[in-house]
């Protein structure tokens, strides 16, 4: 099935450690995107990807680091720089950039820091 | 700066009734809008997307109105149903790579 994967699904992370969260798509689109939410509150947008090795900041993009060396994957890697790292993060995609497309969404990831 | 606000925040209601979410925004310049709905610890799945030139967009028993010039969209439930119950967000399309996430409405429906 066509889909997003988001993993891991649940992720503890010790002060002053860097951790990354995966993100995979096999819908073949261009673009993608990484966004927090916290609870009770919409998502903001961390970095976004049109295309391969291409990548822009969101609004809220210190302290976390993206790549695209394939089209199919973004990971994101929430690095010690990001002071307050707890919250739950959504990958997302559409077939190509712009806010005119149909965004689809992964499951998942939440973040602790213990 | 465009904001994107969401009321009320929770709502419940018994099954079987019609309901409207409601979502505002304060930039009329807009691509688009959509709504999406969200259950508990999961992922978003989109259920509407409204351009700019439309003013609805129906899928079954969802109904999605867009007013440009009042800042203003409704989502329309007909006879809500339990499995109706998650959390229903809208976003509006602003810029060209940008969609802004209101808080999102909690809905309950009671059996």
């Amino acid at each position: 099935d066509g889909g997003i994967t988001q993993s891991p699904k649940y992720l503890f992370r010790k002060e002053g450690q860097n951790v990354t969260l995966s993100c995979e798509q096999n819908l073949n689109h261009d673009a993608m995107y990484w966004y927090r939410q916290d609870p009770g509150q919409g998502l903001r947008l961390i970095y976004y990807s049109q295309i391969v090795n291409d990548f822009q900041k969101g609004d809220i993009a210190e302290g976390y680091s993206v790549s695209r060396e394939k089209k199919e994957s973004f990971p994101l890697t929430v690095t010690s720089a990001q002071k307050n790292p707890t919250a739950f993060y959504l990958c997302a995609s559409s077939i190509a950039p712009g806010a005119g497309n149909t965004i689809y969404f992964g499951e998942g990831s939440w973040l602790t820091v213990v | 700066k465009q904001e994107v606000t969401q009321i009320p925040a929770a709502l419940s209601v018994p099954e079987g009734e019609n309901l409207v979410l409601n979502c505002s925004f304060t930039d009329s310049a807009i691509y688009n809008l959509q709504w999406f709905r969200q259950d508990p610890g999961k992922g978003l799945t989109s259920l509407l997307l409204i351009q700019s030139s439309q003013r609805e967009q129906t899928s079954g028993r969802l109904n999605a109105s867009l007013d440009k010039s009042s800042g203003r969209s409704t989502l329309y439930i007909a006879a809500s149903q339990p499995g109706d119950s998650a959390t229903y967000l809208c976003a509006v399309g602003s810029g060209a790579q940008k969609l802004v996430f209101g808080q999102g409405t909690r809905l309950t429906i009671n059996p």
